[in-house]
């Protein structure tokens, strides 16, 4: 199956910081990734798409000065969030639909952030 | 709106016995429902998928349940195992590159 890496795994932050976080497709291009946030205990919800070569589309709630996002490439799309805060903290996912185009999602391992 | 309810919340099943989550739907244009399983700090990676156009599919010890007329799918995890124990998350979507809509999640623990 394809592979999505993303990195870091973890990182903790300061309030007031911002963090970058990269997710690559590594033996296919993604014109198109999602990023997922998810916290303790819950399921993933829908931060937004990135598209190469395009602005990022985000959910409805999901601030887009917060949370910037670069698809710089058909393999790499990072996620930066800005001025981090405590509340920002979460577990944050990317993935990347297949070659084939039949729904099915290649995820990333996951970057853990914690801000503090 | 929650589009894909799954049930129940977390689940206990002996070593050897059959695990059952299910997850209905609203959207009928949904063409492509898959099961997750994710375990603590990992991302989710997929275990079994299936069409609306199948009623079952089987990969293992792993079955999907697809019932069309009642928009509800279900997860059947035969002679279960401890190293099952996981997160299950169930998921709705289509063709193309279009994202996911996840269920809350069932947390599963098997004990010996």
């Amino acid at each position: 199956g394809a592979v999505v890496s993303q990195h870091p795994s973890w990182v903790i932050c300061k309030s007031g910081t911002s963090v970058k976080i990269e997710c690559r497709s590594l033996d296919f291009q993604a014109t198109t990734m999602f990023w997922y946030r998810q916290f303790p205990k819950q399921s993933l919800m829908l931060m937004a798409t990135s598209n190469e070569g395009s602005k990022a589309t985000y959910e409805q709630g999901v601030e887009k000065d917060k949370f910037l996002i670069n698809h710089a490439s058909l393999t790499l799309s990072t996620l930066t969030v800005t001025s981090a805060h405590p509340e920002d903290s979460s577990f944050y996912i990317c993935s990347a639909p297949g070659a084939l185009a039949t729904g099915e999602l290649f995820f990333g391992e996951g970057s853990r952030l914690t801000v503090l | 709106q929650q589009q894909v309810k799954q049930s129940p919340q977390s689940l206990i099943v002996q070593k050897g016995g059959i695990s059952i989550i299910n997850c209905a739907y609203e959207n009928t244009a949904f063409d492509y429902f898959p099961w997750y399983q994710q375990f603590p700090g990992k991302g989710p990676a997929l275990l079994i998928a299936i069409r609306p156009d199948v009623s079952e599919k089987k990969e293992g010890r792993f079955t999907i349940s697809f019932n069309k007329s009642a928009k509800q799918f279900s997860l059947h995890i035969m002679d279960s195992q401890p190293g099952d124990s996981a997160t299950y998350f169930c998921a709705a979507g289509f063709s193309g590159n279009t994202p996911l809509v996840f269920g809350k999640g069932t947390r599963l623990s098997v004990i010996a």
